[in-house]
């Protein structure tokens, strides 16, 4: 059972212009909805995260949008650089079963052309 | 400074054989965990250690264990390598289980021929 599902697998965009890429979720358990940023050779990283608690978070050209009650969370980059071309996973933390855990989706491979 | 860090980066050998991925963490996190990443670029956990202690053990074969010699190291050791288990392998701390930022290593990637 996938916990976190993610789309598009891949997406191209032009520079300048918004990417976006959807998650939707099934466990209300998850409290902590994190965006994590992959360039190749390279481990995950952090970009940006949102609690429940709040419908968006903004840090620079990064934003997430939280809908609780249909249990979604969007990434928009706005301004796309070719720099953003990376893989970006979403993912939600919390309680599965006995144990919290991070529940990353499949991935969106993110291609910006110059 | 590198705050997670795990070696080797690349890893070849033979089916049938042993081998071990060591990890590092120098952010005095309490949180270390080992993540697997297939061809599909899908991120998996595999295990969690809190404290030294095991917190998550995911459906894993038993050929892979973990041990933690103390809060800053977590290895994984596996047996009896398999084509399948070729795969990139994350490390990665937290400060808590809970609701904090995961960092990881830069992975290894682990070739079974």
């Amino acid at each position: 059972q996938q916990q976190v599902k993610q789309s598009p697998q891949s997406l191209i965009v032009q520079k300048g212009g918004i990417s976006i890429i959807n998650c939707a979720y099934e466990n209300t358990a998850f409290d902590y909805f994190p965006w994590y940023q992959q360039f190749p050779g390279k481990g995950p990283a952090l970009l940006i995260a949102i609690r429940p608690d709040v419908s968006e978070k903004k840090e620079g050209r990064f934003t997430i949008s939280f809908n609780k009650s249909a249990k979604q969370f969007s990434l928009h980059i706005m301004d796309s650089q070719p720099g953003d071309s990376a893989t970006y996973f979403c993912a939600a933390s919390g309680f599965v079963g006995s144990n919290y855990k991070l529940t990353f989706g499949k991935g969106t491979l993110l291609t910006v052309n110059p | 400074d590198t705050a997670v860090s795990q070696t080797p980066k690349y890893l070849v050998t033979q089916m049938g054989n042993d081998k071990s991925i060591k990890c590092e963490q120098n952010l005095g996190h309490d949180t270390m965990y080992w993540y697997k990443q297939d061809s599909k670029k899908f991120l998996k956990i595999m295990f969690s250690y809190n404290n030294k202690e095991l917190i998550i053990n995911e459906t894993v074969p038993n050929r892979f264990s973990p041990k933690s010699p103390d809060k800053a190291h977590l290895n994984l050791h596996i047996n009896s390598l398999e084509l399948g288990d070729s795969a990139v392998y994350f490390c990665a701390s937290s400060q808590e289980e809970e609701n904090t930022e995961a960092f990881f290593g830069q992975g290894t990637r682990l070739t079974v021929v």
